[in-house]
């Protein structure tokens, strides 16, 4: 089946500095792929999304790039906040279901001033 | 655009009694799902509609659980009797496109606990 496994958080980072979070999935198909953010006490909100290989996800600074030859979707920023401070999902949808949007586990970011 | 608006924000609880969340997703937005959240099992998908048809239940965890969506701005998700282990946050999502490139929306959630 599908899965989506994202790195264990949580990840601390001072103001900044370059973030990354590495996300790979595993899919039959050929999946969209998401980066949602979740602001505490808050719903998940959509990052940014790319749809076929090779393309480029980008919003307020984060990127991800879709590569089906290593099935990674890793999401980057070049110089974090104290407000970029959220949990970071990285998501799926496969190409006939696109009703199960199939979620990682999320990734604690937390930046320091 | 107001948003996937739900309540209440919280609901406490107690064992045995019906619980009832509800969710009012965007207007002109076809689709409507309902998550659970928690930390051992993370976000996991429960049921979703298609104009206002369920499509899907099969995340739905016990016969407990049970979801409606009576008119295209309207949808509960109901629990009888609640247990402690359904404590979690449970999150409402609209979405306006059919397709896989289309995002969702989510509400900010309902934080039920039952002790």
């Amino acid at each position: 089946g599908n899965s989506v496994t994202q790195m264990e958080g949580p990840v601390t980072l001072s103001e900044e500095a370059f973030l990354t979070i590495n996300c790979t999935y595993t899919a039959t198909g050929y999946p969209s792929l998401f980066w949602y953010v979740q602001y505490p006490g808050e719903g998940l909100q959509l990052l940014l999304k790319a749809t076929k290989a090779d393309d480029k996800g980008s919003n307020k600074g984060f990127e991800a790039t879709y590569r089906k030859e290593t099935t990674s979707f890793h999401l980057e920023k070049g110089s974090v906040q104290v407000s970029d401070s959220a949990v970071y999902f990285c998501a799926l949808r496969e190409t006939d279901s696109w009703g199960k949007l199939q979620f990682g586990a999320g990734t604690q970011v937390v930046v320091t001033p | 655009d107001a948003g996937v608006i739900q309540s209440p924000r919280h609901e406490v609880t107690e064992m045995g009694q019906e619980v009832t969340l509800r969710c009012k997703p965007i207007s002109g937005h076809d689709y409507l799902f309902w998550y659970r959240q928690t930390m051992m099992r993370g976000l996991e998908l429960l049921i979703y509609f298609n104009n206002n048809v369920p499509i899907d239940d099969s995340g739905m965890p016990e016969d407990r659980f049970s979801a409606k969506m009576p008119n295209a701005s309207f949808s509960t998700l109901k629990i009888q009797p609640s247990e402690p282990r359904d404590s979690a946050v449970y999150f409402c999502a609209s979405s306006a496109e059919t397709g896989r490139y289309s995002p969702l929306h989510f509400g900010n959630g309902t934080r039920l606990t039952v002790t």
